[in-house]
């Protein structure tokens, strides 16, 4: 079973710039998670769609950040303009079920680096 | 909303000894709780789990942690570590809304 597929693993960017990630969850689930882990934090969760809509995405920061999902499958999280502050690994996770007492499956993460 | 606190960011173990890293949860519902780990340059990578029933959670590679509601503690533990059990470990609780919340994780150090 392919797990969840990330790029790009690695971007460097200048502040004010934008970028994107991509997200392909595992085949099948349908919920799928953008966190953001900060160098020496935990995974902050950043939205939540439970197909191709919104759950949770009251600690995105608007302002710069939007992700979608169009078609329940694959989704994109984008940051535009960036900050110095954004510099982290943007992980993304899926889960088969929304009521969550199994297990969130991680891809590899994308690192981004704000210069 | 619940939260996860993980007491020592850094704990230092030599091979063959006991791990212990500590969890304690705040959550108005009764929790779901993980334990995940992450090895350098890797996505996080589920442990062990605990739902309902048994408070004793085995896991993989010898890891097993004990629900205390009493402590609100989810403790995680191996008796004997192994050079390749050095990594981050995240405890995390989770609600019914599949909010799952991450500790600031803890450094195992694994010295020969």
């Amino acid at each position: 079973e392919a797990g969840v597929a990330q790029s790009p693993r690695y971007k460097i960017i200048e502040k004010r710039q934008s970028v994107a990630f991509w997200c392909n969850p595992i085949s099948g689930h349908a919920t799928l998670y953008w966190y953001q882990q900060i160098l020496g934090q935990g995974p902050k969760l950043l939205i939540q769609f439970q197909n191709n809509g919104v759950v949770d995405d009251s600690q995105l920061p608007k302002d710069r950040f939007s992700a979608e999902r169009l078609k329940g499958v694959d989704s994109t999280l984008k940051i535009q303009p960036a900050k110095l502050e954004d510099s982290a690994v943007y992980l993304c996770a899926s889960s088969l079920e929304r009521a969550n007492t199994g297990e969130l499956f991680f891809g590899e993460g994308s690192r981004l680096t704000v210069l | 909303a619940q939260s996860v606190t993980q007491l020592g960011s850094h704990v230092s173990v030599s091979e063959g000894a006991l791990v212990l890293l500590r969890c304690n949860y705040s959550s108005s519902v009764p929790p779901y709780l993980f334990w995940y780990v992450q090895y350098p340059n890797q996505g996080l990578q589920l442990l062990l789990k605990y739902t309902t029933g048994a408070t004793l959670v085995k896991g993989i590679n010898g890891f097993e942690a004990e629900f205390k509601k009493s402590e609100t503690s989810f403790h995680l533990t191996k008796p004997s570590a192994h050079m390749s059990d050095a990594a981050e470990y995240f405890c995390a609780v989770s609600d019914n809304n599949n909010d799952m919340r991450f500790g600031a994780g803890t450094r195992l150090t694994v010295k020969p």
